[in-house]
C-alpha cells in the first residue's frame, strides 16, 4: 500500500521569505502522480502543481516549485516570497497511474507571519 | 466552466432525517468523488464512480448512498446519521489528462 508521509505538523514563515514543506512516500510503483494541495481556512482544497514521476524535470508554478527525488521518494514543495494568502493547510498527495485512489498525507499547517 | 459546485454549503440534520448532498461539474470529467474530512485531517475517500462504475470504501456505513445521475452530477443521500458523521463532505472530479482531482467547496455537515 502506498504511504504518504508530511513529517512537519506545523510551520511558520515571515512574509517575503522562502519555506520548504516536506513529503515522502513509499511505494513499488514505476508510474504515479504526486500533488501539493493547499485548503485555506476557507475550506476548498486547491491544486497548487502537479509532478509526474516519468519526468526528470521539477514543476513550478509561479512561486511555488518542487524538489522531486524519486530514488529517495521525496517531494517537497518550496514556497518563494510567502504572501499571507498563502497561510493555509497543505496537503501532499500521491495517486497511481490510471488509478482513482489518491492518497493524502497528514498536513502541514503553515502560518505566513507580516 | 472549470468548477465543482456543491450544495447545500451548510447542512444541520437530527439523525432520523433523510436530507442530500449534491455535487456537480461540466468539466467533462468521468471520475467523480466523495470525501470526508474532520478538523485538521486529511480527506478520507468514501466513494468514487468512475466511468459511473462504483467503487465503495468498505468501511463506509450503509446510511451513506451514493447516487450518479450522470456524468456530471452526483448525490450522497443521507439518513439516520450519528453525531460522529458530523464533518466536512467534500466531492471532486478528476481530470481527464493528468488525474488531478479538482474539488468543491465542501458542504458542512452537523448531526444532532
Amino acid at each position: 500500500a502506498q504511504t504518504v508521509t508530511q513529517s512537519q505538523p506545523e510551520m511558520s514563515v515571515q512574509e517575503a521569505e522562502t519555506v520548504t514543506l516536506s513529503c515522502t512516500y513509499d511505494t513499488s510503483e514505476s508510474n504515479y502522480y504526486l500533488f501539493w494541495y493547499k485548503q485555506p481556512p476557507s475550506r476548498q482544497m486547491i491544486l497548487v502543481i502537479r509532478q509526474e514521476a516519468y519526468k526528470q524535470q521539477n514543476a513550478t508554478e509561479n512561486r511555488f516549485s518542487v524538489n522531486f527525488q524519486k530514488a529517495a521518494k521525496s517531494f517537497s514543495l518550496k514556497i518563494s516570497d510567502s504572501q499571507l494568502g498563502d497561510t493555509a493547510m497543505y496537503f501532499c498527495a500521491f495517486m497511481k497511474y490510471n488509478n482513482n485512489d489518491m492518497r493524502f498525507g497528514a498536513g502541514t499547517r503553515l502560518t505566513v507571519k507580516p | 466552466d472549470t468548477e465543482v459546485t456543491q450544495t447545500p454549503k451548510h447542512l444541520v440534520m437530527g439523525m432520523t432525517n433523510k436530507k442530500s448532498l449534491k455535487c456537480e461539474q461540466h468539466m467533462g470529467h468521468r471520475a467523480m468523488y466523495w470525501y470526508k474530512q474532520k478538523a485538521k485531517k486529511p480527506p478520507e475517500l468514501m466513494f468514487v464512480y468512475s466511468y459511473e462504475k462504483l467503487s465503495i470504501n468498505e468501511s463506509v456505513p450503509s446510511r451513506f448512498s451514493p447516487e450518479c445521475p450522470n456524468s456530471s452530477l452526483l448525490n450522497l443521500h443521507l439518513h439516520a446519521l450519528q453525531p460522529e458523521d458530523s464533518a466536512l463532505y467534500l466531492c471532486a472530479s478528476r481530470g481527464n489528462s493528468y488525474n488531478e482531482q479538482f474539488f468543491g467547496p465542501g458542504t458542512r455537515l452537523t448531526v444532532l
